[in-house]
C-alpha cells in the first residue's frame, strides 16, 4: 500500500525558513517522479515543485523559484522541500504527491497524495 | 503557464441528479487532463486521467470527456458521498496547473 507522510510544517515568521519532509513507502521510490502541491486556506491547489526519479532534474513554479529547493534521499525514501525567505502568501497546507510515471507527461499526473502539513507564515 | 478555468465555481444539486462540471484550457493540452475529488480536510483523490480514463476503484457513475481545450466531468447520479470539491488539472507541460475548483453542495 502506497503511503506518503508529510511532516515539518510549523508557524514561522516572515523571512524564516523551514524544511518539509515526506516519508514514502509501499512503492519503489526511485522509480517515480515526486511533487509538492500546496493549498492556501480556503483556496485551490497550486503545484509548487517536482523532482525526477533520479533526483537529477528539478522544476519549480515561478512563485517559488529561487526560494524553494526540492530534493530526495533514496536511502531513506524521503522527499524534502526546503523553504526559505517565507512570505505570508506561502501560508498553506503542503502536500507531497507521487507521480504516475517516470517520464514525460506522467511525471505530472498525481496518483497518490499525503495528508498534508500546514505551514503558517505570520509575525 | 497554461490557465485552467472551471465552471461553475459552486453547484447545488440533489441526490440522484446528473451533474456536469466544465474545464477549459487556455491552449490545447490534447487529452492530458485529470480530475480530482477533495473532501474538507483531506487530500485530493485522483478520479479520472487522460480526460476519460477512470482510475481503479472509482465508481462508474463518474465519467470524463473532451480533448484539446474543452473538458467535462459528469456524475450520472449524484450520491451522498459525492458532495465535495472537484479540480481539473492539466499535465501537458512541465508546469502543471489546476482549475480553481467546483464545490458540489447539497441543494
Amino acid at each position: 500500500e502506497v503511503q506518503l507522510l508529510e511532516s515539518g510544517g510549523d508557524l514561522v515568521q516572515p523571512g524564516g525558513s523551514l524544511r518539509l519532509s515526506c516519508a514514502a513507502s509501499g512503492f519503489t521510490f526511485s522509480t517515480y517522479a515526486m511533487s509538492w502541491v500546496r493549498q492556501a486556506p480556503g483556496k485551490g491547489l497550486e503545484w509548487v515543485s517536482a523532482i525526477s526519479g533520479s533526483g537529477g532534474t528539478t522544476y519549480y513554479a515561478d512563485s517559488v523559484k529561487g526560494r524553494f529547493t526540492i530534493s530526495r534521499d533514496h536511502s531513506t525514501n524521503t522527499l524534502y522541500l526546503q523553504i526559505n525567505s517565507l512570505r505570508a502568501e506561502d501560508t498553506a497546507v503542503y502536500y507531497c504527491a507521487k507521480a504516475r510515471g517516470l517520464f514525460g507527461v506522467l511525471t505530472n499526473l498525481f496518483d497518490y497524495w499525503g495528508q498534508g502539513t500546514l505551514v503558517t507564515v505570520s509575525s | 503557464d497554461i490557465q485552467m478555468t472551471q465552471s461553475p465555481s459552486t453547484l447545488s444539486a440533489s441526490v440522484g441528479d446528473r451533474v456536469t462540471i466544465t474545464c477549459r484550457a487556455s491552449q490545447s493540452i490534447s487529452s492530458w487532463l485529470a480530475w480530482y475529488q477533495q473532501k474538507p480536510g483531506k487530500a485530493p483523490k485522483l478520479l479520472i486521467y487522460k480526460a476519460s480514463r477512470l482510475e481503479n476503484g472509482v465508481p462508474s457513475r463518474f465519467s470524463g470527456s473532451g480533448s484539446g481545450t474543452e473538458f467535462t466531468l459528469t456524475i450520472s447520479s449524484l450520491q451522498p458521498d459525492d458532495f465535495a470539491s472537484y479540480y481539473c488539472q492539466q499535465y501537458n507541460s512541465y508546469s502543471p496547473t489546476f482549475g480553481q475548483g467546483t464545490k458540489v453542495e447539497i441543494k
